[in-house]
């Protein structure tokens, strides 16, 4: 039972490129999210899902894309890379009710934009 | 809009003691209340799921509580040990748990030897 897995681990990204952050469950829940964590700033919500095909906003999507088309998966799209978006993100996941152990967390993204 | 504080932002205390790690949020509505752990360049680690209609929780030295109403939560640590040393982490989800965490801005411990 692998959790939350996020890749890549650490990415380096020149300004106006592009990519593409994983994030996979294995734990069969249907809420998953993305959050960003800046000194300062603490976790803030990104994008996230409440089921397969359902996507919604959080308090900073701006410049971000996301889709479920699984349960599973979570991918969250940077479609510019700007060096304000330089930042560690972590992808999270529960069970609707969120009991047990509540939310998971996958192990972070350190992005740079240079 | 809710919003979580943490206080202390930072606390430093000999081993052995125990210790109090505050959480308040503005919007009394919520639907559960959890509290992370959080290394430097780590990742967060659950600790306490708190329910609304719970008023607290316990695990090993942990202690938990939840007062809803005046929108409070509190963190009790016994017997602190240096392995204690991190950053911890409150947030609330709303009652229409739709998935989304509210967080505080975290109080790091530092527990000496």
């Amino acid at each position: 039972n692998a959790g939350v897995t996020q890749t890549p681990k650490f990415q380096v990204l020149k300004t106006g490129q592009s990519m593409t952050l994983q994030c996979a469950q294995d734990m069969n829940h249907e809420y998953m999210s993305w959050y960003r964590q800046d000194p300062g700033m603490g976790l803030r919500l990104i994008h996230y899902s409440v089921g397969a095909g359902i996507t919604d906003q959080g308090e900073v999507p701006n410049g971000y894309n996301v889709s479920r088309s699984t349960t599973e998966d979570f991918p969250l799209r940077l479609l510019s890379a700007a060096p304000s978006q330089t930042s560690v993100y972590f992808c999270a996941s529960s069970s609707p009710g969120g009991y047990g152990y509540g939310y998971t967390f996958g192990s972070g993204t350190r992005l740079t934009v240079v | 809009k809710q919003e979580v504080t943490q206080i202390p932002a930072a606390l430093s205390v000999p081993e052995g003691e125990n210790l109090v790690l505050n959480c308040s949020f503005t919007d009394s509505a919520i639907y559960n209340l959890q509290w992370f752990r959080q290394d430097p360049g780590k990742g967060l680690t659950s600790l306490l799921l708190i329910q609304s209609s719970q008023r607290e929780q316990t695990s090993g030295r942990l202690n938990a509580s939840l007062d809803k109403s005046s929108g409070r939560s509190t963190l009790y640590i016994a017997a602190s040990q240096p392995g204690d040393s991190a950053t911890y982490l409150c947030a609330v989800t709303g009652s229409s748990n739709t998935g989304k965490l509210i967080f505080g801005q975290g109080t790091t411990l530092q527990v000496k030897p």
